[in-house]
């Protein structure tokens, strides 16, 4: 099945770039979702179709791929940043939705 | 406003069954795919079924085949996951989720707040 892999912790310092990465064989030809989970909460899109942003989702986040990585940048970090960030690609060939194993991003 | 709101968590013995609900408003529901997707505690997120507008696609994690059947009710507006056989390993919290469109291949948007389960004796 189709593996997405994601680091296990991103630090930044506040007004930083942050990256998050989403290794997966040849993903630059799936589409990518990203979302935000903080503490306590449900998980929101802030990122589809690799860098599309849903309405409400700041112009900071922002995402690409290509090859066999697909990242999540956000810029200009904020405290209220600091959560967990999770990849998603459709997996045609197993008819399987697939999760990364999540990036826990720590604000300095 | 969209809205998803799970119910039918709880505890429940190794070995029996369960019936999740998801109660949908705020868009018109038959027009979209819907997910059920888990998150062990203090676990990432695992997709565990989709289930296409009309009920003719449908798809399940290899970790639930078998022993989950996902169904909707869009005279209800409601979304189901029976859990059968369940096993210590299922204890997360699910989440009902939207799809974007009618078929179950693309993102998730929004997010219910979620019902516990958990498996244990």
């Amino acid at each position: 099945s189709y593996v997405l892999t994601q680091p296990p912790s991103v630090s930044v310092a506040p007004g930083q770039t942050a990256r998050i990465t989403c290794g997966g064989n040849n993903i630059g030809s799936k589409s990518v979702h990203w979302y935000q989970q903080k503490p306590g909460q449900a998980p929101v899109l802030v990122v589809y179709d690799d860098s599309d942003r849903p309405s409400g989702i700041p112009e900071r986040f922002s995402g690409s791929n290509s090859g066999n990585t697909a990242t999540l940048t956000i810029s200009r970090v904020e405290a209220g940043d600091e959560a967990d960030y999770y990849c998603q690609v459709w997996d045609s060939s197993s008819d399987h939705q697939v999760f990364g194993g999540g990036t826990k991003l720590t604000v300095l | 406003e969209v809205q998803l709101v799970e119910s039918g968590g709880g505890l429940v013995q190794p070995g029996r069954s369960l019936r999740l609900s998801c109660a949908a408003s705020g868009f018109t529901f038959d027009d979209y795919a819907m997910h059920w997707v888990r998150q062990a505690p203090g676990k990432g997120l695992e997709w565990v079924s989709g289930i296409s507008w009309n009920s003719g696609s449908i798809g399940y994690a290899d970790s639930v085949k078998g022993r989950f059947t996902i169904s909707r009710d869009n005279a209800k507006n409601s979304l189901y996951l029976q859990m059968n056989s369940l096993r210590a390993e299922d204890t997360a919290l699910y989440y009902c989720a939207k799809e974007h469109s009618g078929s179950y291949e693309g993102w998730f948007d929004p997010w219910g707040q979620g019902t516990l389960v958990t498996v244990s004796s």
